[in-house]
């Protein structure tokens, strides 16, 4: 099984504020990391593909870079409806997600 | 537009079962595969399994596959996820997700559209 860990566990951060997130899988999986954010009570939101690619409709604030073993995910200037938790999820053999990174207000 | 609508909460005791549905709309039903995921209070996204509607053909996660059944029914675009033997662990909110890739026979494991959600307690 393909362990996935996220760094940190939570944030703290200020509306405007750029905020990184790192994935780390336990084994290469190319680029098949994809990137979710969840709200509280409500179902995760699919914000970016393959490790690049924004989904339709997620403002381009998001990025996502890496390959490999290393992802992060980027949000280049953080707005008050982007506070909540964030999960990759691996799509190289059978779906696992990461523990998730809580971004909340500093 | 496209959506999944699940059924309402569930209540059940230890060792019973619970049977979730998970209705799609707006798009061809048996072209994309479906996901079950599961969230316990608190915590991560678990994935449990995965159905082709059209076949009903079924991966079942390690950790799920003693005691989960996912069926499908075309004719009410609908999938159904049973769990039994249920154990306090097994109190969660249960999603279904829709597969990215609409091609029958095959699958991304991009979970793009998600239901809302159902939450099954399990409490004696």
């Amino acid at each position: 099984d393909i362990l996935m860990t996220q760094s940190p566990p939570s944030l703290s951060a200020s509306v405007g504020d750029r905020v990184s997130i790192t994935c780390r899988a336990s084994q290469p999986i190319w680029t098949s990391l994809n990137w979710y954010q969840q709200k509280p009570g409500k179902a995760p939101r699919l914000l970016i593909v393959a490790a690049s690619h924004l989904q339709g409709g997620v403002p381009s604030r998001f990025s996502g870079s890496g390959s490999g073993t290393e992802f992060t995910l980027t949000i280049s200037s953080l707005q008050p409806e982007d506070f909540a938790t964030y999960y990759c999820q691996q799509s190289y053999s059978s779906p696992g997600f990461g523990p998730g990174t809580k971004v909340d207000l500093k | 537009q496209v959506q999944l609508v699940q059924s309402g909460a569930e209540l059940r005791r230890p060792g019973a079962s619970v049977k979730i549905s998970c209705e799609a709309s707006g798009y061809t039903f048996s072209r994309n595969y479906m996901h079950w995921v599961r969230q316990a209070p608190g915590q991560g996204l678990e994935w449990m399994g995965i159905i082709n509607p059209r076949s009903g053909a079924t991966i079942y996660a390690p950790e799920s596959k003693d005691r989960v059944t996912m069926t499908s029914d075309t004719s009410t675009n609908t999938v159904y996820m049973e769990l039994s033997s249920l154990r306090s662990e097994d109190t969660a909110v249960y999603y279904c997700a829709r597969d990215s890739v609409p091609a029958t026979g095959q699958r991304s494991d991009v979970l793009d559209i998600w239901g809302q959600g159902t939450l099954v307690t399990v409490s004696s």
